[in-house]
């Protein structure tokens, strides 16, 4: 039973084109995040919403932004895509704050042409 | 700036062989640690939260210790099989900060038949 649930699970763009990324949940979390996966990288946070507080990373470019219209759904916008944006870009959720145990969803793989 | 380091960062194994892998990360301001199993395709899984100095977690065949004061981690699998065949991140939560997970690279485990 998936919990948590992220569509599509493969996205291709062009450079400069917009796209959004989608996630949802059945666990009734409050927390949800959103972390980009480069090669051979460690996944990085973007940003999270604590209920409908949402909280940017100061690190994280403006191009990426954040929609949760309700507690299930929340969506990831690339406004402009670079061939940098390239990646695996996770969601997942938490019932609260730390340490409370994250529910990740698979991940969607982005190409950017 | 919380640096997660993960070592090795790939090993391959033969099925029924005992293997350990190590996280490192500033002892300073820890709050917790957190595995996670990651296999190919699907959601990351989280194996463990610990946050105790000492602490000592089992689930199956993996267990994990931690020793906060010199701010290591160790993640051991006895008898490995085929499918503990993924990529096994940890995260820690730390440095003044109540949310957020700063990953490391991972561990690509390889069981081979």
């Amino acid at each position: 039973d998936a919990m948590v649930i992220q569509n599509p699970r493969y996205q291709v763009t062009q450079f400069g084109k917009p796209v959004t990324l989608s996630c949802s949940q059945t666990l009734n979390h409050n927390v949800m995040y959103w972390y980009q996966q480069k090669s051979s990288q460690a996944p990085k946070l973007l940003f999270h919403y604590y209920d409908k507080d949402f909280n940017n990373e100061a690190d994280t470019p403006d191009n990426f932004q954040s929609r949760r219209p309700n507690t299930s759904f929340c969506f990831l916008d690339i406004r402009s895509p670079g061939l940098g944006d390239a990646a695996m870009y996770l969601c997942a959720t938490s019932a609260g704050a730390m340490p409370d145990t994250q529910y990740f969803g698979p991940g969607t793989r982005l190409t950017v042409l | 700036i919380l640096n997660v380091e993960q070592s090795p960062q790939s090993l391959h194994v033969q099925e029924g062989d005992s293997t350990n892998f190590t996280c490192s990360f500033p002892s300073s301001n820890f709050y917790a640690l957190h595995w996670y199993r990651w296999e190919t395709a699907k959601s990351p899984e989280a194996l463990f939260v610990m946050t105790l100095n000492g602490d000592e977690k089992k689930k199956g065949r993996i267990s994990a210790t931690l020793n906060t004061k010199e701010g290591y981690s160790y993640l051991y699998i006895k008898g490995s099989q085929p499918e503990d065949s993924a990529t096994y991140l940890c995260a820690t939560i730390g440095g003044g900060s109540n949310y957020k997970l700063t990953f490391g690279k991972g561990t690509l485990l390889t069981v081979n038949p």
